[in-house]
């Protein structure tokens, strides 16, 4: 069965610093993504990037990257110099590897950018 | 460029009524996922269509539950006889699953269901 774990409910960070929010995940298969999406106080879940099992590079969107660490079975999210905007619950998730393609997501993180 | 509606935002219901709730997603999508989130939680799945046919329906969706989505356009889903656990937001997304499992979903702002 696959498995994602955020064992971080919540985080502060200064504005124009950089963040982590971890991931963990468990999966028994040789080929996955690992999808992150950020969720604001509107409730909409917004896609933020996405990382391959066998990307070779780490992804990146803007000041969005992840730290692939297969061996760790982790992708962390880095959020590079935070903006107030990006103050939200922030969740990582990945498809079931059968023909769905349905998320399990994650319990998800709260980031509060201070000003 | 418009992308995943759904109606209404918020809903308030007394335990025992029948709701329903529409999704709207990208028009050229082919798959349609409904997720339920509860507080501090991350979204569960529901069901999911694959066009008109829906080909997975979750353990959580309980014979209350019934979607559809006619001629693989909109879909609803229909909640009868409401409980109060049944109060949480429902999310539906869709996605092109051409790209298989980097396909990414597009989710809608959510209803929010209270269940008085």
């Amino acid at each position: 069965a696959q498995k994602i774990t955020q064992t971080q409910p919540g985080m502060f960070v200064q504005e124009k610093e950089a963040v982590t929010l971890d991931c963990t995940y468990d999966t028994s298969d040789q080929s996955y993504g690992l999808f992150w999406y950020k969720q604001p106080s509107s409730g909409e879940m917004i896609f933020l990037i996405y990382q391959g099992s066998y990307d070779e590079q780490n992804a990146t969107e803007g000041r969005y990257s992840l730290n692939f660490q297969k061996a760790r079975k982790s992708a962390n999210l880095v959020i590079s110099a935070s903006q107030l905007g990006d103050s939200a619950m922030y969740f990582c998730a990945m498809p079931r590897m059968d023909s769905s393609y349905k998320l399990i997501f994650g319990s998800g993180t709260r980031l509060l950018v201070r000003p | 460029d418009t992308g995943v509606s759904q109606n209404p935002r918020h809903k308030i219901t007394k335990r025992g009524q029948n709701v329903t709730f529409r999704c709207d997603p990208i028009s050229e999508h082919n798959r349609l996922y409904w997720y339920r989130q509860t507080l501090g939680q991350g979204p569960e799945f529901l069901t999911y269509f694959q066009n008109e046919a829906q080909l997975e329906k979750s353990r959580l969706l309980s014979d209350r539950f019934s979607a559809e989505r006619p001629k693989g356009s909109f879909s609803t889903l229909e909640i009868q006889r409401t409980e109060q656990g049944d109060s949480a937001m429902y999310l539906c997304a869709s996605s092109l699953a051409l790209r298989g499992l980097s396909s990414e979903q597009y989710f809608g702002p959510g209803t929010r269901l209270t269940v008085t």
